[in-house]
């Protein structure tokens, strides 16, 4: 079956700056890349997502790239404010359940 | 994307015993259910699907007749936790596989037994 790693588990950045989160997954099959964060008590939230057919999606300060040789793909927020604080979780599927990064906890600090 | 109602959204319920989860889909028929469990400070993990029809596959270390899962009718899918135990204090959602309205999740169940 899949197996999608998640790097860094923990990640602090200063406010204004950028976070980077990567993800590698093993099934070639997968198709669709969605990226989740997660407050706390919350269900995760879908930030923002891309196909096996696009290189890179942006939307306003979150972009993903996807690199299907390399079977990685990675999660970008830039001028990182406070309220980005929370878990974020990468998943990969093939249309059918999803397999789960293991979450990196991103803290802001103002 | 697909409309999925899951509730409880929370429950807290004593030892020994069960609790039943409901995961619906509201505008569309789903032959399939996905149910992940997220215990705290971890990722969400697939437990097991629920086939209308058919028996629920249930993945590695997943207790069967623990988790009795039931797939009731196309627009519902039934997950029981029998003889809760604290151990089994997670975080439970349900998922359809993608369909023509995209991906979904149910809003979740917060489970705490105590």
């Amino acid at each position: 079956g899949e197996n999608v790693e998640q790097h860094p588990s923990t990640l602090s950045v200063q406010e204004g700056d950028s976070a980077v989160i990567k993800c590698t997954y093993s099934d070639s099959a997968s198709n669709y890349f969605p990226w989740y964060k997660q407050e706390l008590g919350k269900r995760p939230q879908l930030i923002i997502d891309i196909r096996s057919n696009v290189g890179e999606k942006k939307d306003q300060r979150i972009a993903v790239t996807l690199n299907k040789t390399a079977k990685h793909f990675s999660l970008h927020i830039t001028e990182t404010q406070p309220e980005d604080s929370a878990v974020y979780f990468c998943a990969a599927s093939t249309g059918n359940q999803f397999y789960f990064g293991t979450g990196t906890s991103l803290t802001v600090i103002p | 994307g697909a409309v999925v109602s899951q509730h409880p959204s929370w429950v807290i319920c004593k030892s020994g015993t069960s609790v039943k989860i409901e995961c619906r889909s509201l505008d569309f028929q789903a032959t399939t259910m996905f149910w992940y469990r997220q215990f705290p400070k971890q990722s969400l993990m697939l437990m097991a699907t629920s086939n209308e029809g058919s028996k629920a596959t249930y993945e590695q270390g997943v207790e069967k007749d623990k988790f009795l899962i039931n797939h009731a009718s196309l627009t519902l899918s039934t997950l029981t936790v029998t003889s809760a135990h604290p151990e089994d204090s997670s975080f439970y959602i349900c998922s359809p596989p993608a369909g023509k309205k995209g991906y979904t999740f149910g809003s979740g169940t917060r489970l705490t037994v105590v």
